[in-house]
């Protein structure tokens, strides 16, 4: 089955400076990359996502980039700011609506002000 | 976005007692739910996948006769934890999938707002 690695655990950046998480993960079948944050006690949000066919999205001051080759995808927040603190969780799935998402272990983004 | 509502938000039990929680898709039809378990600062932990008219399927370790799941339609899922103790003390998130008309509108997951359990 799918195996979805994270890191860094945890992540402080100054304010205004880019974060980067990475990802790997180990089936080939897997066909789509959602992020989520979490903040404390609620919820995951999909943030952004990625299919496997193709290697690069943006939304504003978030990008996310996969190498299907490599088998790696990563997240990457530009000119961050105080509300983007949370825990990040990357996540792999097939393309079946039975396919399970396999979480990553997350990671603790804090912003330093 | 698609909402999931799940209910309650926070439920304190005695030990031994069962415990319901229901996660409903409230504007679009899901015949795939999935429960997970998430412990403090650790990531979700997939239980099981609630199917709609079928048995659900279990993840490796999950005690099925403990965690109890139905999904009788495309909107309501319920997990039950049944003779609950306090190593069941948890947070518990229910997310489902989109039916969707799309191919790769299936793939997108929506999550309810979670239920954190205190058994004492």
């Amino acid at each position: 089955g799918e195996n979805v690695e994270q890191h860094p655990s945890t992540l402080s950046v100054q304010e205004g400076d880019s974060a980067v998480i990475k990802c790997t993960y180990s089936d080939s079948a897997s066909n789509y990359f959602p992020w989520y944050k979490q903040e404390l006690g609620k919820r995951p949000q999909l943030i952004i996502d990625i299919r496997s066919n193709v290697g690069e999205k943006k939304d504003q001051r978030i990008a996310v980039t996969l190498n299907k080759t490599a088998k790696h995808f990563s997240l990457h927040i530009t000119e961050t700011q105080p509300e983007d603190s949370a825990v990040y969780f990357c996540a792999g799935t097939g393309y079946s609506s039975a396919s399970k998402i396999i979480f990553g272990s997350g990671t603790r983004l804090s912003i330093r002000p | 976005g698609a909402v999931v509502s799940q209910h309650p938000s926070r439920v304190i039990c005695k030990s031994g007692t069962s415990v319901k929680i229901e996660c409903r898709s409230l504007d679009f039809q899901a015949t795939t739910m999935f429960w997970y378990r998430q412990f403090p600062k650790q990531s979700l932990m997939l239980m099981a996948t609630s199917n709609e008219g079928s048995k659900a399927t279990y993840e490796q370790g999950v005690e099925k006769d403990k965690f109890l799941i139905n999904h009788a339609s495309l909107t309501l899922s319920t997990l039950t934890v049944t003779s609950a103790h306090p190593e069941d003390s948890s947070f518990y998130i229910c997310s489902a999938r989109d039916r969707g008309t799309g191919a790769w509108t299936k793939n997108i997951q929506y999550f309810g707002a979670g239920t954190r359990l205190s058994v004492l």
